[in-house]
């Protein structure tokens, strides 16, 4: 079975501090995604990832895939309240399905 | 906007109970994925639907079942209802085609089982 594991899974720090989530497996995966969740609503896709190495920026969030597509970080750059929320990686197995983080609790002091 | 819709919003029943949460996916979506969360927790993945047939089935209880129609809308059936079955259920629809599978997902139906 493969995992992902997420880490930390719980994070508070203060407004304009930089910050690194990270998404760990011994599985390699196809492509992976992150998603942002706030409280009471569904997850948002942030962005995917599909090559060994690869770098996306999003504004203030870095989202880099390992060399060989077994794990992915996000790093965001003075943090913002509303950045605030539960940050989720997907991996996509050998057969198209997505397996799961159990996701890092973000909270931004302003 | 995320353009998949899920009825209702909010549920509150009894211990026993039988009730059905519905999703219409977005506009040519034929994936249609169902999830639970509890408080504070991540995502399990319950059942997947491409259309109209079973696609892979994750954690999903016997009491619970799902099935997508001809129009991909998707019902997800709780029956027997439990105080652990209160959760936020959500429906989650993607092309279906394709390698990254990236989902698209309800804002969600709180259900609470009393």
């Amino acid at each position: 079975t493969q995992l992902l594991e997420q880490s930390p899974q719980f994070l508070s720090i203060q407004e304009g501090e930089n910050l690194t989530v990270y998404c760990n497996s011994s599985s390699v995966f196809s492509s992976l995604q992150w998603y942002r969740q706030e409280p009471g609503e569904g997850p948002v896709l942030l962005v995917t990832v599909v090559t060994g190495g690869e770098v996306k920026k999003l504004k203030r969030l870095t989202f880099q895939f390992g060399d060989a597509r077994k794990d992915s970080s996000l790093h965001i750059t003075a943090a913002q309240p509303g950045d605030t929320g539960l940050y989720l990686c997907a991996g996509v197995d050998s057969n198209y399905q997505l397996i799961w983080g159990a996701g890092t609790k973000l909270i931004i002091k302003p | 906007d995320s353009g998949v819709t899920q009825t209702p919003k909010h549920l509150i029943t009894a211990t026993g109970q039988r009730v059905t949460l519905r999703c219409s996916p977005r506009s040519g979506d034929l994936s249609v994925y169902w999830y639970q969360q509890s408080l504070d927790q991540g995502l399990q993945f319950l059942i997947q639907y491409y259309n109209g047939e079973e696609r892979a089935k994750g954690n999903i209880l016997e009491r619970f079942s799902a099935q997508q129609f001809p129009d991909l809308h998707s019902e997800l059936n709780l029956s027997s209802l439990e105080l652990g079955d209160s959760a936020l259920y959500f429906c989650a629809s993607s092309a279906g085609t394709g390698t990254y599978n990236e989902q698209f997902f309800g804002p969600g139906t709180r259900l609470t089982v009393l």
